[in-house]
């Protein structure tokens, strides 16, 4: 089972930042937060990934919370190609490559 | 191409009959997933290939699915006497592998497009 909660649908204007957090409250210490998405018809695509620290690539940034129990995903200019359902998956560190369990996610819909 | 390569696309059964659906995964990943997704649902692991290792079969919903994964590199999932329920979008995924997440493997996994099929 997931273990992760994320709200099951949010909106977002074109160019605006679009925020999503996720919930992972029983998260442990060796446990990293990942983000995926899947945008309509394709295979899900890594967007970021975190231990405790918060991260950024040219995707998104990663904003966790000091405690580990939440973070939130930020796409900070959202346009419409990136509307998908994103999912939070939490994951341990070791052994690594280990399968993702994916919940429901959350899907955005960035609107013009 | 370099990414993870299923096929076939589509697929069209009639219950009762077997499928095959293969993967062939980016050259030297050790690691190879398979999920499906039936429509409007999420994403279900079904089994997990890690080098040598015997595979994680977790996931497999029934002794009708069974993969294979020959020379550590192309995998088939195989599907007996399908149902209905089976109808599905199987996508299969692979990533580096090994037990130690470092900078240079963050555990990506990288998805192939999927292979639908539609059991009549």
């Amino acid at each position: 089972d997931a273990k992760t909660t994320q709200p099951t649908s949010m909106d977002c204007a074109e160019g605006r930042a679009a925020n999503l957090p996720c919930n992972h409250s029983t998260i442990s210490g060796n446990e990293y937060v990942y983000w995926y998405r899947q945008i309509h018809s394709q295979g899900p695509q890594y967007i970021i990934h975190g231990l405790k620290n918060n991260e950024t690539n040219e995707m998104a940034s990663l904003i966790i919370t000091e405690d580990r129990k939440s973070s939130t995903l930020i796409l900070p200019h959202a346009t419409l190609r990136d509307t998908a359902v994103y999912y939070c998956i939490v994951r341990v560190a070791f052994p690594g490559n280990t399968p993702l369990v994916f919940g429901k996610g959350t899907r955005l819909s960035v609107i013009a | 191409g370099a990414g993870v390569s299923q096929s076939p696309s589509n697929k069209v059964t009639e219950k009762g009959k077997d499928v095959e659906l293969r993967c062939d995964p980016i050259s030297g990943h050790t690691a190879l997933y398979w999920y499906r997704q039936s429509l409007g649902q999420g994403l279900e692991f079904l089994i997990y290939f890690q080098g040598n290792s015997a595979p994680d079969k977790s996931g497999l919903p029934s002794d009708r699915f069974s993969a294979e994964r020959t020379g550590g590199s192309v995998s088939t999932l195989t599907i007996q006497r399908t149902q209905q329920e089976d109808s599905a979008v199987y996508l299969c995924a692979s990533s580096l592998g090994g037990v130690y997440l470092r900078q240079d493997n963050t555990g990506e996994l990288f998805f192939g497009e999927g292979s639908r099929l539609t059991v009549l």
